[in-house]
């Protein structure tokens, strides 16, 4: 398919280890997303991946959470030291520019046990 | 601790008739309002979008009302159908990339 795509789809793990997530972003779209959303409530802003530009870290909320991506295609979210409150649905989504209509992956649901 | 899930505002309405969704934003400088729609274990999908020079677009079957007077964002869903049902999210393209989104308005149609 074209659109944005998530892996894995689930995680289940541990408090104190760490996790990788995978963003495959649509293709030729140079703007990339991530998000966070906690059970019932709307999406935060994590981190935004802009061409060759600096990313926008400002929504990430400590420095246990990086992320990084390879040119204009993939990118990677890491949580070290993983934490319960971690748990949450992580979004990522990708936009032609960073004024134009972001697509959303169905992202990874995270559990921490 | 245990944590526990925020109860969204609910819509309910009958298949057929119009639904209409309503949105606060906080910024002021905000140029650019989208409306997405989140079926269960999915991700947000795109509806209909609109800049702030305009004040009403329209889609099929879905209008947004914009008034930036009072930072209001509306959603009129035409003839609700059963596989509307889902959750409405508004957001706000705030400083320059990352989307500021609202709490969520989930909508329940009753065939």
């Amino acid at each position: 398919g074209a659109g944005v795509s998530q892996s894995p789809s689930n995680k289940v793990t541990e408090k104190g280890k760490d996790v990788e997530l995978r963003c495959d972003p649509i293709s030729g779209h140079t703007a990339l997303y991530w998000y966070r959303q906690r059970l019932g409530q709307g999406l935060e802003f994590l981190i935004y991946f802009q061409g060759n530009s600096a990313p926008d870290k400002s929504g990430l909320p400590s420095d246990r959470f990086s992320a990084e991506r390879t040119g204009e295609s993939v990118s990677t979210l890491t949580i070290q030291r993983t934490q319960q409150e971690d748990s949450a649905v992580y979004l990522c989504a990708s936009s032609y520019g960073s004024a134009n209509t972001q697509h959303f992956g169905d992202g990874t649901r995270l559990s921490i046990l | 601790g245990e944590s526990v899930g925020l109860h969204l505002p609910t819509l309910s309405v009958q298949e057929g008739d119009n639904s209409i969704i309503n949105c606060a934003y906080s910024n002021s400088a905000s140029d650019y309002f989208i409306w997405y729609k989140q079926e269960s274990g999915k991700g947000p999908q795109f509806i209909i979008d609109i800049r702030s020079n305009m004040d009403k677009r329209q889609g099929q079957r879905v209008t947004v009302l914009l008034n930036k007077t009072v930072k209001h964002l509306s959603l009129q869903i035409a003839a609700t159908q059963p596989g509307d049902s889902a959750v409405y999210f508004c957001a706000e393209n705030n400083q320059g990339g990352k989307l500021i989104f609202g709490q969520g308005t989930e909508l329940s149609v009753k065939p």
